[in-house]
């Protein structure tokens, strides 16, 4: 199976700041990967797929890279909605497996 | 507007079994993998089982392997999982979820798009 490693687990940022979370692939997956923004309470919204192609209707401040076993989500200028946990997933290959997380909080 | 709708979740007594439900609407639901996400009490995200739009092809978590069952009913746009010898480690919030898709033409990958939409969740709670 391939494992995802998120870093940082968390992180705490002031509006207007640039975060960047990365995602680890223990084996390359090409560009198969995908990102989710969590609110508490909510189910998990799509923002990124195929590590760099924004979902439509996502703002255009997050933005996704990387390929093989590298990839990162960038935050260009928090804004307050940002505030949530961010999930990489890989879709490369069964089983699907997630990253662990990395919670947004407030400074 | 497209929307997925789970239903089914309960209290469950260990070994015990319980079916959830998914309906779709909005979308030509026969032409999507759908897949289920579950999400235990404060962790993250554990893909359990996608299914294919014909059904002839499924997919399972190895936590979940023999003990879950993905299927879909493609005229009544609805998805299911049979979940038999449940455990408390079972207890979470189940997710479906639609899996984006691109085409070119006739052809389309299914898989590798990411889940672009989401159901509310259903909780199970599997405890004596």
């Amino acid at each position: 199976d391939i494992q995802m490693t998120q870093s940082p687990s968390s992180v705490s940022a002031s509006l207007g700041d640039r975060v960047t979370i990365t995602c680890r692939a223990s084996q390359g997956i090409s560009r198969w990967l995908a990102w989710y923004q969590q609110k508490p309470g909510r189910a998990p919204d799509l923002l990124i797929y195929a590590a760099s192609s924004l979902q439509s209707g996502v703002p255009s401040r997050f933005s996704g890279s990387g390929s093989g076993t590298q990839f990162t989500l960038t935050i260009s200028s928090l804004q307050p909605e940002d505030f949530a946990t961010y999930y990489c997933q890989q879709a490369n290959s069964f089983p699907l497996t997630f990253g662990g997380g990395t919670k947004v909080e407030i400074k | 507007e497209v929307r997925l709708l789970e239903s089914g979740g309960g209290l469950i007594q260990p070994g015990g079994s319980l079916r959830l439900s998914c309906a779709a609407s909005g979308f030509t639901f026969s032409g999507y993998a759908m897949s289920w996400v579950r999400q235990a009490p404060g962790q993250g995200l554990e893909w359990v089982s996608t299914i294919s739009v014909s059904g002839d092809n499924t997919y399972y978590a190895d936590s979940v392997k023999g003990r879950f069952t993905i299927s879909r009913d493609n005229s009544k746009s609805t998805l299911y999982v049979q979940m038999n010898s449940l455990r408390a480690e079972d207890t979470a919030v189940y997710y479906c979820a639609k899996n984006s898709r691109d085409c070119i033409g006739s052809s389309c990958q299914y898989y590798y798009y990411g889940l672009n939409v989401w159901g509310q969740g259903t909780t199970v709670t599997v405890s004596s």
